[in-house]
């Protein structure tokens, strides 16, 4: 399975860009980056996802170079809701793998 | 469309007793998971099903057992729960198996004294 590394935490003051880095050196050919969201008390959320270059959506830019060893999911100006756990996933044909994360925390 | 539901939200059990969680999805969704988390934890895979009719083991099974009862539901069941067994259980469904963005409920918190 392959595994992700990614910070144990981040803090980060309102308003500003936040990026997180991952690195999947064993990323597979059809393997997927998959990040989700998750808030207190509730369950992941799917963010964002993608192949290769770069992926945005409403939520997050996700960033992914040539080589696809590693990943970063950008959050631009950051809000006090944003404080969640993010994690960053390899997403192929086997069993999905949630690390611990990172504990992003936005402060005022 | 309440997406993925689960019951109950809360349960404390004594060690020994017996209990099934619960989970429906009205998305029409092919594939359904159960997950753990564990304090400070990120989730582990208990039990999976890819499809209607068929279950997999996830990367901790024991002491679990599920039904896939249909293509909306799929159950959780603790025969003899344990300390051990105390945790957040999420149940989640995907489209597709595995490969596919994968929808979760608001989890149990389940209890084990």
């Amino acid at each position: 399975l392959a595994k992700t590394t990614q910070p144990i935490s981040m803090d980060s003051y309102e308003g500003q860009e936040v990026n997180i880095t991952c690195s999947h050196n064993n990323i597979a050919t059809n393997d997927y980056i998959t990040w989700y969201q998750q808030f207190p008390s509730q369950g992941p959320r799917f963010i964002i996802q993608g192949y290769k270059t770069k992926v945005t959506n409403e939520v997050a830019s996700l960033f992914i170079p040539a080589d696809r060893k590693s990943s970063t999911l950008s959050l631009p100006r950051v809000s006090l809701s944003d404080t969640a756990v993010y994690y960053c996933l390899v997403q192929g044909n086997t069993p999905l793998v949630f690390g611990k994360g990172t504990r992003l925390s936005v402060i005022a | 469309n309440a997406g993925v539901t689960q019951t109950p939200k809360f349960q404390v059990l004594k060690t020994g007793q017996s209990m099934t969680l619960q989970c429906a999805q009205d998305m029409n969704h092919n594939s359904m998971y159960w997950y753990r988390q564990d304090p400070g934890m990120g989730l582990r895979l208990i039990y999976y099903s890819a499809s209607e009719g068929t279950t997999d083991k996830g990367e901790v099974p024991n002491g679990y057992n599920v039904s896939r009862l249909n293509k909306r539901e799929f159950s959780l069941r603790l025969e003899s729960a344990a300390p051990s067994q105390t945790s957040v259980y999420f149940c989640a469904s995907s489209e597709a198996p595995l490969g596919d963005t994968q929808y979760f409920g608001p989890g149990t918190r389940l209890t084990v004294l």
